[in-house]
């Protein structure tokens, strides 16, 4: 089955700073997305990318595919207090489900 | 526009009880999914419906598992008899399309089992 690890499992950073959060799969990826949860709260949809190369951004968070589209990074500039929870990578499967990583919990010190 | 909509937000349960949660998806939306996120486990697909027709019911965990989708506007995920090692966040997501990635999440149901 295919499997997505996250790295690092937490972080913690001081505001202003630029940060990057990985997610590899352990097959090619069909489909990578990323989600931001809050503790309490639902996750809230931030991004897909499908094809090798392909890059996007929401506001100060860029996310890019790999060529190989076997890994997936998040970079977020400028960190703001805003940021802090916690990052979840997903992917369909060719099976036709979706899988996530464990999530990336991000802290940011004002 | 109304997000998906889940209750209970908490409820706690003794152990052997019957569980019931419950899930609104967003008009128009197709696609219902039943997802449970735990720290040990992470979050897990549960079942997920297509134009209320459930389609992939691997994730659940036991035959104390059931899922309904009686019409378009809602769903139930039902636990009986419910266990400790149910405890969890139990969330309901649901989308236009499967394969575009983007599912619109409700807040979750968090199941405390006694």
């Amino acid at each position: 089955s295919q499997e997505l690890e996250q790295s690092p499992q937490s972080l913690i950073v001081q505001e202003g700073k630029n940060l990057t959060i990985n997610c590899t799969s352990s097959k090619t990826l069909y489909g990578l997305y990323w989600y931001k949860q809050k503790y309490g709260e639902g996750l809230i949809f931030l991004m897909m990318l499908q094809k090798g190369g392909e890059e996007k951004s929401h506001e100060k968070i860029t996310a890019k595919l790999d060529e190989k589209k076997q890994q997936s990074s998040l970079h977020i500039t400028a960190s703001q207090p805003s940021h802090a929870g916690i990052y979840l990578c997903g992917a369909n499967t060719n099976a036709g489900k979706s899988t996530f990583g464990d999530g990336t919990t991000l802290t940011v010190k004002p | 526009d109304a997000g998906v909509i889940q209750s209970p937000r908490h409820e706690v349960t003794e152990m052997g009880q019957e569980v019931t949660l419950r899930c609104k998806p967003i008009s128009g939306h197709d696609y219902l999914f039943w997802y449970r996120q735990t720290m040990m486990r992470g979050l897990e697909l549960l079942i997920y419906f297509n134009n209320n027709v459930p389609i992939d019911d691997s994730g659940m965990p036991e035959d104390r598992f059931s899922a309904k989708m009686p019409n378009a506007s809602f769903s139930t995920l039902k636990i009986q008899p419910s266990e400790p090692r149910d405890s969890a966040v139990y969330f309901c997501a649901s989308s236009p399309f499967w394969d575009t990635g983007e599912l619109f999440f409700g807040e979750g149901s968090r199941l405390t089992v006694l």
